[in-house]
């Protein structure tokens, strides 16, 4: 059964301190790996990883995928308030005719001042 | 803001009543997506419309019916709803959609949903 897995659940830092935030997968024809951001309302995209070992980078925020162990990582860096939030990871998987986006159940960060 | 749009925003509607819930997207995405989202749960996917024909139906209550008017709009009508079905409805839009023979890979992007209240 394909699923994937995030960790921790919930994580508490203090402002300025550095985050690593975990997804591990298992599933059948992988496609590509998303990482959302959701604080009250919608999921907000930040990074989708499809090729192993290329980091991807936007601010504080990165993000890279090893396609041979099954995992990415978040990091987040000198974390700020409004960073606070659920981190939801998702991996889309397809055959031709059909499409998945498997959803781990997402990390909570909390980020005291 | 989001670029995808839904209304109403919240909801409360009785088991008896028939309402639907609206979205709209202007990127030219091909694919779009109902999802349901409980608390402190990642969310569900409902159904995915492709190229405006239905294409996933995760074997929903037929309580929940999907429409897709044209490319830029998708409906969801509800009737004779269960207080379980209480939750944040979103909805999502991607360029990808079923283009030839596979689909074509682009990131969501979702709405700020409808809060969902059935008493």
């Amino acid at each position: 059964e394909d699923k994937v897995v995030q960790s921790p659940l919930s994580l508490v830092v203090h402002e300025g301190d550095t985050v690593t935030l975990n997804c591990s997968y298992e599933v059948t024809n992988f496609r590509s790996l998303l990482w959302y951001k959701q604080e009250k309302k919608a999921p907000t995209f930040l990074f989708m990883l499809t090729s192993s070992g290329i980091e991807k980078k936007s601010g504080r925020l990165s993000s890279i995928l090893d396609k041979k162990e099954l995992f990415s990582i978040l990091n987040i860096t000198a974390t700020q308030t409004g960073d606070s939030a659920v981190y939801l990871c998702a991996v889309g998987c397809s055959s031709d005719s059909n499409y998945q986006l498997i959803w781990g159940a997402g990390t909570k960060l909390i980020i005291k001042p | 803001d989001t670029e995808v749009t839904q209304t109403p925003k919240h909801l409360v509607m009785g088991m008896t009543n028939k309402k639907s819930l609206k979205c709209e997207q202007h990127m030219g995405h091909r694919a779009m997506y109902w999802y349901k989202q409980k608390a402190k749960k990642p969310p569900e996917l409902m159904f995915v419309y492709s190229y405006e024909k239905l294409s996933i139906n995760e074997s929903v209550p037929s309580r929940f019916s999907p429409e897709c008017p044209n490319s830029s709009l998708l409906n969801l009508h509800l009737h004779a709803l269960q207080p379980e079905d209480s939750a944040l409805y979103l909805c999502a839009s991607s360029q990808g959609g079923h283009s030839g023979r596979r689909w074509r890979d682009s990131p969501l992007h979702f709405g700020n949903g409808t809060r969902l209240t059935v008493t």
